[in-house]
């Protein structure tokens, strides 16, 4: 299969604890984007790289929130001292280039809940 | 702002029926694209149907196609001889063509009845 991969897909781990995912794109894609989802709601823009480049941050990304794609390939996200707040799905997106005619491809999702 | 709104939270429709699901949104953009995913549960989010704001042609992929009223800043979404795998979760998404954010709707999520 070559779509978007994601691990762990599921995640649960207590308050204050570290957390890291795991995101595979699509191997031609040069973009990769996180989301956040919650119960409910449409995914919410977390950041996007452009090959190794972090060229976009959202305000909801806070500095207990950071995000690599040291290869321009595969990236992580990790999330240190988490919180309840955290709990959530996880989704990366990959795409390439950008312009008219860019499309994202979604993974199945990292669902963290925090204890 | 960009904001995208989807007014209904559930919508239901008979097997082999048409159901039509609706999106605004919000931008003073000129140049954009519009698109439906649908996220069955427990799955991953697929792309369902795009649209280009330069065009005035409504797209159709299959059953799929959408009225997009440029001037209401409409996009909705009709799902022809509808399936029972077609019951999902449904976002309307917004993105400018020169920007990179994708924007989200809170989606409908679809029930069809056999």
């Amino acid at each position: 299969d070559t779509g978007v991969s994601q691990d762990p897909r599921h995640k649960i781990t207590k308050r204050g604890q570290n957390v890291t995912f795991r995101c595979d794109p699509i191997s031609e894609h040069n973009r990769l984007y996180w989301y956040r989802q919650t119960l409910g709601q449409g995914p919410e823009f977390l950041t996007y790289f452009q090959n190794e480049a972090q060229l976009e941050k959202s305000r909801l990304l806070s500095d207990r929130f950071s995000a690599e794609r040291p290869k321009g390939s595969f990236s992580t996200l990790e999330i240190q001292r988490t919180e309840q707040g955290d709990s959530a799905m996880y989704l990366c997106a990959s795409s390439q280039t950008g312009g008219r005619q860019e499309t994202q491809y979604f993974g199945p999702g990292t669902r963290l809940l925090v204890l | 702002a960009q904001t995208v709104t989807q007014s209904q939270p559930e919508m239901s429709v008979q097997e082999a029926e048409t159901v039509t699901l609706s999106c605004t949104y919000d931008t003073s953009e000129s140049d954009y694209y519009l698109f439906w995913y649908k996220q069955p549960p427990s799955r991953q989010m697929i792309l369902v149907i795009r649209q280009e704001a330069y065009k005035q042609q409504n797209a159709t992929e299959n059953r799929f196609s959408v009225n997009f009223q440029k001037a209401a800043k409409s996009f909705s979404l009709k799902i022809s001889d509808s399936q029972l795998g077609d019951a999902a979760m449904y976002f309307c998404a917004y993105r400018i063509v020169t920007g990179n954010q994708f924007y989200f709707g809170t989606g409908t999520s679809l029930t069809v009845i056999p």
